[in-house]
This record gives C-alpha cells, structure tokens and sequence, in this order.
C-alpha cells in the first residue's frame, strides 16, 4: 500500500483565497482523522471520520473550516476564506480501528505545508 | 488546556550521552503511544503502552507507562545522530477513537 496520500504537498495562496486539501487513507482503513501542526501549538486535532461519518470536530477552529468524507477513499478539508492564522502543516491520518484499543496505530500521511500571505 | 505535558520541549545533547523525555497527565489514558516524526514528514509510531507499570524496550530505547497510567517516560541510550527528531507522546481513553498528542520534544543529537 502507499501509506497516505495528501495533496497538495505545498501551497501557497493570498488571504481571502478558498483553499482545498486533499487525503486519500489507506485502503480498509475505517477512521481519518485531520490535524493541524504549529510551533506554537504542537499536533491539534481538527475531526475525525469513521465510516466516512463526522464523529467528532470539536478541533475545528471556526466556521471557516469544513471537512468532508464523501467515500472511503477521499477526504477534503476546505478553508474559506484564508487568513495568515491558518498558516500550518496540515497532516491526515488514518487507523484501521479507534485509536486506543491494544495494537492500534494512525498512520499519518507527509502533510500539506500551507502558507497564507 | 494541554492534556498531556512533555518536558523538555528541547533538548541537545552529544552522540553517545543518555537522555529521558517526560509525558505527564492529570488524566489517566488506557493507553499511551509514542510516535517519532523527522522534518518533512508525518509521526511515525515507535510504541504503545498499555499497562500501568508497563516497560517495552526497542533497541536503545525504553519505554515506560506509569503505575497510574497517568505519565511515561522514553529513555535513549547512547544517542545516536540518526535519533534526531521530534517526539511526541499521544494518549487514548477507551475508545473514543481519537488521540490526545502532547507539544513535542525536539531532540537534536551532535556528532
């Protein structure tokens, strides 16, 4: 398997743009999961889907920001509009079952790096 | 609110020396994960920890999950330049199906 997919690997854009990223999980894998990675506030996470239902996206910073998992295989995190705030590394992960049971792991795609001028 | 407390958040040391990272809690997680991340690409899980007083050791790296499976602690024995990165400790409750991941500790090993 490729491990997990996300594109764009860098983007570049001016305040004010709509900006989509892109994750494909891994094939099987039940749960995605959506963080944001800054120097000043670590690895946060944004939502997490299982079976491509939103169970939790208490993380997401503002109605800016929407999540959605059309199929098992595709998931999109928009944010319009952009401010510089949202500067970050944007990193998807994916688990075969919920983080926590004995022997689970997320697999975390390279992440998109996103700067908002 | 940070959940889960790393110490320290950076540390440089010189090839050869000995190191212990911190992850400290006042919740308890029924298991504890600690994932390595280099520059440029995403966490990678090392462990996972699951039992209160739990030790697992990978190479010159130990892993420890306190009695009250609030804390742990990573040991490094004998760094090595290629254990340079980012580690960062994440706790799971039940299964809530998400992580709690901790600021990170950075680690730079000198030649």
């Amino acid at each position: 398997d490729a491990g997990v997919i996300q594109s764009p690997r860098h983007e570049v854009t001016e305040m004010g743009q709509e900006v989509t990223l892109r994750c494909k999980p891994i094939s099987g894998h039940d749960y995605l999961f959506w963080y944001r990675q800054t120097m000043m506030r670590g690895l946060e996470l944004l939502i997490y889907f299982n079976n491509n239902v939103p169970i939790d996206d208490s993380g997401m910073p503002e109605d800016r920001f929407s999540a959605k998992m059309p199929n098992a295989s595709f998931s999109t995190l928009k944010i319009q509009p952009s401010e510089p705030r949202d500067s970050a590394v944007y990193f998807c992960a994916s688990s075969f079952r919920a983080s926590g049971m004995v022997g689970e792991t997320q697999y975390f795609g390279p992440g998109t790096r996103l700067l908002v001028l | 609110t940070q959940l889960l407390e790393q110490s320290p958040q950076f540390l440089s040391i010189q090839e050869g020396e000995n190191l212990t990272v911190y992850c400290n809690s006042s919740s308890v997680f029924s298991s504890l994960q600690w994932y390595r991340q280099e520059p440029g690409e995403g966490p990678v899980l090392l462990v996972t920890v699951v039992t209160g007083g739990e030790v697992k050791k990978l190479k010159r790296l130990t892993f420890q999950f306190g009695d009250a499976r609030k804390d742990s602690s990573l040991h490094i024995t004998a760094a090595q330049p290629g254990d340079t990165g980012l580690y960062l400790c994440a706790g799971a409750r039940s299964n809530t199906g998400k992580l709690i991941f901790g600021q990170g500790t950075t680690l730079q090993v000198k030649p």
